[in-house]
């Protein structure tokens, strides 16, 4: 079946401007992840939603950061005046239940010039 | 905050030989996972070993997992120029959430 999808896969956008980035998760997981992840480094968690229950905001940056879901289905995630710093490769993982193996996306490239 | 660290940073082999990666983490687990990384995009899930269990294998995969000493090994037979990427160990500590490490990037040459 279809995997994860993200959008787009490339982004540039002026320092200040505000992004808006979309995940497809696999159809039936009921948990979605997003992750950043800076040149060379390992993953930074930032968000988690499972069902209908209250996301799990503790990993988002600033409150530039947000994120919203639609029931189990799309996810987006918004950063509003963008910084330099913002440039990462921001990755969408969803799975089955709350545990177990996570099923990455092919992420979203943002530059932030 | 990154729970796992792999080691080594990075590695490079010959085609054919095996490659070994380290992974020590610092609190109780639930599970551990290692996922490979090609070309800094998507992750790949290759394995996931539980807190009870001690070896586990996938096909010219081989990871271990000694709680005592909170570390976790991987290891990669007969390599192949396919198996070139970054791998990633990740710690369920008892929640939904995974720490990653930042990663041994192994490179097989032909």
């Amino acid at each position: 079946g279809a995997g994860v999808s993200q959008s787009p896969s490339n982004k540039v956008t002026e320092k200040g401007k505000d992004v808006e980035l979309r995940c497809d998760p696999i159809s039936g997981h009921t948990a979605l992840y997003w992750y950043r992840q800076r040149l060379g480094q390992g993953l930074e968690f930032l968000i988690y939603f499972q069902g209908n229950s209250a996301p799990d905001k503790s990993g988002l940056p600033s409150d530039r950061f947000s994120a919203e879901r639609t029931g189990e289905s799309v996810s987006t995630l918004t950063i509003q005046r963008t910084q330099q710093e913002d440039s990462a490769v921001y990755l969408c993982a969803s799975s089955p239940g709350a545990r177990g193996p996570q099923y990455f996306g092919p992420g979203t490239r943002l530059t932030v010039t | 905050s990154q729970q796992g660290e792999e080691d080594p940073q990075a590695l490079s082999i010959q085609e054919g030989e095996n490659a070994t990666m380290n992974c020590s983490y610092k609190t109780s687990i639930n599970n551990l996972q290692w996922y490979r990384q090609n070309s800094g995009r998507g992750l790949v899930h290759l394995i996931l070993i539980r807190s009870n269990e001690r070896e586990k294998h996938s096909g010219r995969l081989r990871v271990t997992l000694d709680t005592s000493k909170k570390s976790s090994s991987l290891l990669i037979t007969a390599s192949r120029a396919a198996d070139t990427a970054s791998y990633f160990c990740a710690t369920d500590a008892n929640d939904y959430k995974l720490s990653f490490g930042a990663g041994t990037t192994v490179t097989v040459r032909a």
